[in-house]
């Protein structure tokens, strides 16, 4: 079974300019998460699907941060305009609704600098 | 609120035993466990529920203690392999898993031959 696919898995950006990042789920999962987790520190929820509805966005800087998961597969996470505060790895996460336990699994992540 | 992990860092020989621990202000629905190697992703461990007190698979092990709203991660015979940094994630919501996992600031793990 294929995992949780990244891309790219290197972004170097200066301040103020903006940048995506692309989350392909592991098959059949429903459930995508998004998190940042910056250097030193642990990984922290922005933002929480379930198809391809928002569960919980309540930690997502909305003002510079968006993200969409179209058609409840893939997914895009945007920042715009970066800020140097942002430099941090961006783990994709998925699980399944059929597990009980709700294992989430990770990517490998997408570590972001901002100069 | 963040869990708190404990120790922030422990240094073993090969063969040595480890706890790590995490405890949380809120009462919790679950306690996840994660390792993660330097520039990986994290990969899950256990879970352990509401109403489960111990699970483990081979040398690690892991213990929930409802009440106290903590959990504790055993590594027994440590191996290089268990090298990383561990992280508890608890989910706080409710009476069921909601997925919004708060994660601990982590404990790092470096085992030596």
């Amino acid at each position: 079974e294929a995992g949780v696919a990244q891309s790219p898995r290197y972004k170097i950006i200066e301040k103020r300019q903006s940048v995506a990042f692309w989350c392909n789920p592991i098959s059949g999962h429903a459930t995508l998460y998004w998190y940042q987790q910056i250097l030193g520190q642990g990984p922290k929820l922005l933002i929480q699907f379930q198809n391809n509805g928002v569960v919980d966005d309540s930690q997502l800087p909305k003002d510079r941060f968006s993200a969409e998961r179209l058609k409840g597969v893939d997914s895009t996470l945007k920042i715009q305009p970066a800020k140097l505060e942002d430099s941090a790895v961006y783990l994709c996460a998925s699980s399944s609704i059929r597990d009980a336990e709700d294992t989430q699994y990770f990517g490998p992540g997408t570590r972001l600098t901002v100069l | 609120q963040q869990p708190v992990q404990s120790p922030q860092a422990v240094i073993l020989r090969e063969g040595e035993d480890a706890v790590i621990n995490c405890s949380s202000s809120k009462a919790l629905y679950s306690v996840h466990w994660y390792r993660q190697k330097h520039g990986e992703a994290p990969v899950f461990l256990m879970i352990l529920l509401k109403g489960g007190e111990q699970k483990g698979h081979d040398k690690i092990s892991a213990s929930f203690n409802e009440k106290k709203q903590q959990s504790s991660l055993y590594l027994t015979a440590s191996q290089l392999s268990y090298s990383g940094t561990y992280f508890c994630g608890t989910d706080s919501m409710g009476s069921s898993n909601t997925g919004k996992l708060i994660f601990g600031q982590g404990t790092t793990l470096q085992v030596k031959p």
